[in-house]
């Protein structure tokens, strides 16, 4: 069974940057896509983006001039970099784990199969 | 961007069947999946690719998509059931992004 956990600063200043861990467990990293998902407090779910355990990335468009997703194989991890951070970044970030397959048109579509528990971040000074 | 439309809340009586949709144009040619968050914790995914249902996920969870709304079907329900549902698609026009709806909080009277 799959496993994800979520690691790094509650708390964030202003202006700074946001670092996440996510730590895979029960499985490989590999061979797998790998996403950020977010939900501020009382809202919905947006996402964040995606990365190929190869390295490729994909980013929400409303969020792509600052954000940053890497994957370190090694160590089965894969970490979030948000820069610029307000208080409307304030949030629960979840780490996931992607499935995909082709629909009937031919599209990859993606969906979210693994959750970990959530980390919240707040960003206040 | 894609957007999709959930109600905002839902209410059902134990034992009926609770329905919830999520509207978005031409949905139906895209697949659409759904999750469901009980307070405090994770999302949990009940259905991918408009019907299937994950190992684990009782058969009283069945979805449909078609024209502009797709729809998650949840059969006897139980307390145990309320929780926020939400739908997502991928949007795979030049943005290429996933999509969530607002979320709808079910309620079990």
């Amino acid at each position: 069974q799959v496993q994800l956990q979520e690691s790094g600063p509650g708390l964030v200043k202003p202006s700074e940057t946001l670092s996440l861990t996510c730590t895979v467990s029960g499985g490989s990293i590999s061979s797998y896509y790998w996403s950020w998902i977010r939900q501020p407090p009382g809202k919905g779910l947006e996402w964040i983006g995606y990365i190929y355990y190869s390295g490729s990335t994909n980013y929400n468009p409303s969020l792509k001039s600052r954000v940053t997703i890497s994957v370190d194989t090694s160590k089965n991890q894969f970490s979030l970099k948000l820069s610029s951070v307000t208080a409307a970044d304030t949030a629960v970030y979840y780490c996931a784990r992607v499935e995909y397959y082709y629909d009937s048109s031919g599209y990859r579509t993606y969906y979210f199969d693994y959750w970990g528990q959530g980390t919240l971040v707040t960003v206040s000074s | 961007s894609y957007v999709l439309t959930q109600p905002p809340s839902v209410s059902v009586a134990p034992g009926k069947t609770a329905r919830i949709t999520c509207g978005g144009n031409n949905i139906g040619s895209k697949s659409v999946h759904w999750y469901q968050q009980k307070p405090g914790q994770a999302p949990v995914l009940v259905i991918y690719y408009d019907s299937d249902r994950p190992s684990g996920i009782p058969e009283r969870f069945s979805g449909s998509n078609s024209g502009n709304t797709a729809t998650l079907t949840i059969s006897r329900v139980e307390a145990g059931d309320e929780a926020d549902y939400y739908c997502q698609v991928w949007d795979s026009s030049s943005d290429h992004q996933g999509v969530f709806g607002g979320g709808t909080k079910l309620t079990v009277l």
